[in-house]
C-alpha cells in the first residue's frame, strides 16, 4: 500500500518568513496530493491540493509543488502570519482508490 | 455548506465496554471514513465506506468494525474497548467521484 513521509514534524518560523513542508510518496500509482490544515481544537481543513499532471500551484500566499519522478510533493507558505499556526497534513491518493493516505503531519509555528 | 457531525466530543469509557462512535453528513456524499489521530502518527484509516451496506478496511482495522445503514450516518464499533484505543476519532465524508474529504469536528475517546 501507500507509505507518505511528511517532514519536519516541527518548524518554527518568525512572521513574514517562508515555510516548507516535504512529503515522500511511494506509490507511483498515486496521482492526487492534498494538503489539510488542521488549527488547535479544529477540524482538518482542505487548503490546497495538486494531481499528477500539473507540478506546480498557487493559491494567494500558498503553493504547492509536485515532483513525480522523486516521487514528492512540498507546501511553501510564503510571508507567513501568526494565523498560519497549525499542523499541516500531506496526503496521497493513489489511482481508483478513495481513501487517501495521510503524512505524519508538521506543527508550524509562526512567531509574531 | 457541508456539514459531518459527531455524537460526541469527548467519551470515557472502561476497558471492555462496547463503544459506539456515530458520524452524521448532511450533504448526499457515498462516501465516508473513519480515522484515528494520534500524535505523531498523523491520520490513520480506519474503514471507509463508499455505499450503504459497504465497507472496506482500512490500514489499521483491528479491534473495530463499522455500520452504514442509512447514506447520511456511519458508525465506528469497538468491540470491547481497551487503552490503547484511546486516540481522537476523526470522521470524513466525501462525494463520489470526487477526493476532497469533510471532516467532522473529532470525538476525543479515554479507556480507562
Amino acid at each position: 500500500g501507500e507509505n507518505v513521509e511528511q517532514h519536519p514534524s516541527t518548524l518554527s518560523v518568525q512572521e513574514g518568513d517562508s515555510a516548507v513542508i516535504k512529503c515522500t510518496y511511494s506509490d507511483s500509482a498515486s496521482n492526487y496530493f492534498p494538503w489539510y490544515k488542521q488549527e488547535l481544537g479544529k477540524r482538518p481543513q482542505l487548503i490546497i491540493d495538486i494531481r499528477s499532471n500539473v507540478g506546480e500551484k498557487k493559491d494567494q500566499r500558498i503553493a504547492v509543488t509536485l515532483n513525480k519522478t522523486a516521487k514528492h510533493f512540498s507546501l511553501h507558505i510564503t510571508e507567513t502570519q501568526p494565523e498560519d499556526s497549525a499542523v499541516y497534513f500531506c496526503a496521497a491518493s493513489p489511482r481508483g482508490r478513495r481513501a487517501l493516505t495521510f503524512g505524519s503531519g508538521t506543527r508550524l509555528q509562526v512567531q509574531p | 455548506d457541508v456539514k459531518v457531525t459527531q455524537s460526541s466530543r469527548y467519551l470515557v469509557k472502561r476497558t471492555g465496554e462496547k463503544v459506539f462512535l456515530e458520524c452524521v453528513q448532511d450533504m448526499d456524499h457515498e462516501n465516508m471514513f473513519w480515522y484515528r489521530q494520534d500524535p505523531g502518527l498523523g491520520l490513520r484509516l480506519i474503514y471507509f465506506s463508499y455505499d450503504v451496506k459497504m465497507k472496506e478496511k482500512g490500514d489499521i482495522p483491528e479491534g473495530y468494525s463499522v455500520s452504514r445503514e442509512k447514506k447520511e450516518r456511519f458508525s465506528l464499533i469497538l468491540e470491547s474497548a481497551s487503552t490503547n484505543q484511546t486516540s481522537m476519532y476523526l470522521c470524513a465524508s466525501s462525494k463520489a467521484g470526487q477526493e476532497t474529504q469533510y471532516f467532522g469536528p473529532g470525538t476525543r475517546l479515554l479507556v480507562l
